[in-house]
């Protein structure tokens, strides 16, 4: 059974940047047909999707965060990263990692984690 | 503020049917049947309920369906029970250069 676990800092400090790792075990990473996928959640609030990548490393991002996004896949140890620079309190949320089918759902998701943006 | 438009929260009591709705556009819920919802209990991951509109995963209750009708698409609980007391959210591809859209949430209370 596929699993997700994302890991990273769980502070951040503003304007720099933040860095989140998501590990995916149980099956394969480069298998065609689907994307792998940032999505967010602030503190009692919605969901947002950040972007996603397949395993040949093409990219599509959100608009609203592209000028500061990069996602990033390494086939070799089953792992696609996030880094999203000068971060700013608004970016303080639950990060969550997903496997994102061709039609744009996501299942399933990593447990998420919680960064939070402070000095 | 979100891309779809859900209600802010809905409510029913055990046994009872509820429909939770969606709404966008065109350029998304309107024009493609890549609508997906969402289950969310508090501190934890969202689980995929409905995907392409109406698709049920492995696992997921037959009491949840899935509809749209024009730039609305549905969720209906059926049967309801304790447990389906969560949030719920909708999502969908938007031909915009958005490529994901989603909905703002709606909090289902068990009566």
């Amino acid at each position: 059974q596929l699993q997700l676990q994302e890991s990273g800092p769980g502070l951040v400090k503003p304007s720099e940047t933040l860095s989140l790792t998501c590990s995916v075990s149980g099956g394969s990473i480069t298998s065609s047909g689907y994307y792998w996928g940032w999505i967010r959640q602030p503190p009692g609030k919605g969901l947002e999707w950040i972007g996603s990548i397949y395993y040949t490393g093409s990219t599509f991002y959100n608009p609203s965060l592209w000028s500061r996004v990069t996602i990033s896949i390494d086939t070799s140890s089953k792992q696609f990263s996030l880094r999203l620079n000068s971060v700013t309190a608004a970016d303080t949320a639950v990060y969550y990692c997903a496997r994102n089918w061709g039609s744009w759902w996501f299942d399933p998701w990593g447990q998420g984690t919680l960064v939070t943006v402070s000095s | 503020q979100s891309a779809l438009t859900q209600p802010a929260s809905v409510s029913g009591s055990p046994g009872q049917s509820i429909t939770i709705s969606c709404t966008g556009t065109s350029s998304d819920v309107g024009g493609h049947n890549y609508v997906s919802w969402y289950q969310q209990y508090p501190g934890k991951a969202p689980k995929l309920m409905i995907y392409d509109v109406s698709n049920r995963p492995s696992g997921v209750s037959n009491r949840f369906s899935g509809s749209k009708s024009g730039n609305t698409a549905s969720l209906t609980i059926s049967g309801l029970q304790a447990e389906d007391e969560a949030d719920y959210y909708c999502s969908s591809y938007t031909s915009s250069s958005t490529r994901v859209a989603f909905g703002g949430g709606t909090k289902l209370t068990v009566l």
